[in-house]
């Protein structure tokens, strides 16, 4: 019944190459976010959107872009990827801002090596 | 950044009662959330408080005091699969994003 897929599960990559990610939904919500989740620091906000084109930056935007061209499909670049960018990713959607009820996506482990 | 405590580990007996508390930082705070995580998997969503006192779902509670910044989630009759990370998560009022705090490992034993 998955209404958000994260694709790819699994991915490794080397340092300096660009890699994106892409979260998908099938709920139609209107807001999309991505985290990121390492030991010791819980899940930290990357970039979000709340709405087609609108998007804005979270806690740790840096070496991170976002895309979302469709209500349907947010992206997450790595424009150069770095090791410090190894980490298990999170996307995230919600039908309102008032009740934080986020429906979160089974995650991407991504390596940088 | 934003401020926000909880503790880090917790470990109680299958039957029990545990409470996790958390403090986080007032300055546009709109309401309170609770996550459920386990071994690395998508977090879910608990429980939310936007007004202050106690709200009840099942076994699970939580309970916001705006005036101390304040939080908890109560956890009643505990089992062995309730063992996962719980996050706080306010919410604050630009876009509606949630901070996560580090999250609190609970271990349930028999």
């Amino acid at each position: 019944d998955a209404g958000i897929t994260q694709s790819p599960r699994h991915k490794v990559t080397e340092t300096g190459t660009p890699v994106t990610l892409r979260c998908h939904q099938t709920e139609n919500h209107r807001y999309m976010y991505w985290y990121r989740q390492d030991p010791g620091h819980g899940l930290r906000l990357i970039h979000y959107s709340y709405g087609v084109k609108d998007t804005d930056k979270g806690e740790v935007s840096d070496g991170y872009s976002v895309s979302r061209s469709k209500t349907e499909d947010f992206l997450l670049t790595l424009e150069s990827a770095t090791s410090s960018q190894t980490s298990v990713y999170f996307c995230a959607i919600s039908d309102s801002t008032d009740r934080a009820g986020y429906t979160f996506g089974s995650g991407t482990r991504l390596t940088v090596v | 950044g934003q401020s926000l405590e909880q503790p880090s580990e917790v470990t109680a007996v299958e039957g029990a009662i545990v409470q996790i508390n958390c403090t986080y930082q007032t300055s546009g705070f709109y309401g309170l959330s609770w996550y459920q995580q386990h071994d690395g998997g998508a977090p879910t969503f608990l429980s939310y408080n936007g007004l202050d006192g106690l709200e009840e779902t099942g076994r699970f509670s939580s309970f916001l005091s705006r005036s101390d910044s304040y939080g908890y989630l109560l956890l009643q009759e505990l089992q062995m699969k309730d063992s996962a990370s719980y996050f706080c998560a306010p919410l604050y009022n630009q876009g509606g994003k949630l901070i996560f705090g580090q999250g609190t490992e609970l271990s349930v034993k028999p």
